[in-house]
């Protein structure tokens, strides 16, 4: 069974600038999670997304969203990219909330 | 406000010698404890859930354990292989996990 994959792998990108990261989670999988991870705050939970509704939100900025498609898919954005939004990015997936599968991560660098 | 703390930060071991992690926790109504690997670069990987106190998981060479006030990875017999970040997180309200710190083991041969 394929696991979840995240596009693109890496991403430079300046600051002010948006960007959109993807992921696929596994087959069967309804529900999808993004986390941030940096060194000075480890992993931070960012949202979760259930049948294309965020069933939960964490405490960033209004300028993280994310949306999720019929197929599972999801896509999380950032908009007016700030140099403290350099992490590495995470998704996860599960079929339903429980046990949570990650994906290798989206690594971001904002200059 | 859920909190999960781990300790050491850091662990270096000898191949062979045997050492255990822990992971102290204080959340309202634990849904599940889940212990992680990741590797550098690497997302987290999904080593054990724990539910309730009392509970024990066994992989290979980890096993995991749960109080209610704590979890313990421990390592038998550790190979330079098992060298990564272990990160301890608890799930509660909602399905978010929230992470502790991780505590970064190095095993030399």
């Amino acid at each position: 069974k394929a696991g979840v994959t995240q596009t693109p792998r890496y991403l430079i990108k300046t600051r002010g600038q948006q960007v959109t990261l993807s992921c696929s989670p596994i087959s069967g999988h309804r529900s999808v999670s993004w986390y941030q991870q940096t060194p000075g705050q480890g992993l931070q939970f960012l949202f979760e997304y259930f049948s294309e509704t965020q069933r939960n939100k964490g405490n960033f900025p209004g300028r993280f969203s994310g949306r999720q498609f019929s197929n599972s898919r999801s896509e999380m954005n950032v908009s007016t990219l700030e140099l403290g939004d350099s992490a590495l990015y995470l998704c996860a997936s599960s079929r339903s909330g429980e046990t949570q599968y990650f994906g290798p991560g989206t690594r971001l660098l904002v200059l | 406000e859920d909190q999960v703390t781990q300790s050491p930060e850091a662990l270096r071991l000898q191949e062979g010698e045997s050492s255990s992690l822990n992971c102290s926790y204080t959340v309202s109504g634990l849904r599940g404890l889940f212990w992680y690997r990741q590797d550098p670069g690497k997302g987290p990987e999904f080593l054990f859930t724990l539910y309730s106190a009392g509970e024990e998981k066994e992989k290979e060479r980890l096993k995991a354990t749960l109080t209610k006030k704590e979890s313990f990875l421990h390592i038998t017999a550790p190979k330079p292989e098992d060298s990564a970040t272990y990160l301890c997180a608890v799930q509660a309200s909602g399905n978010k996990l929230v992470f502790g710190a991780g505590t970064i083991l190095r095993v030399k041969s």
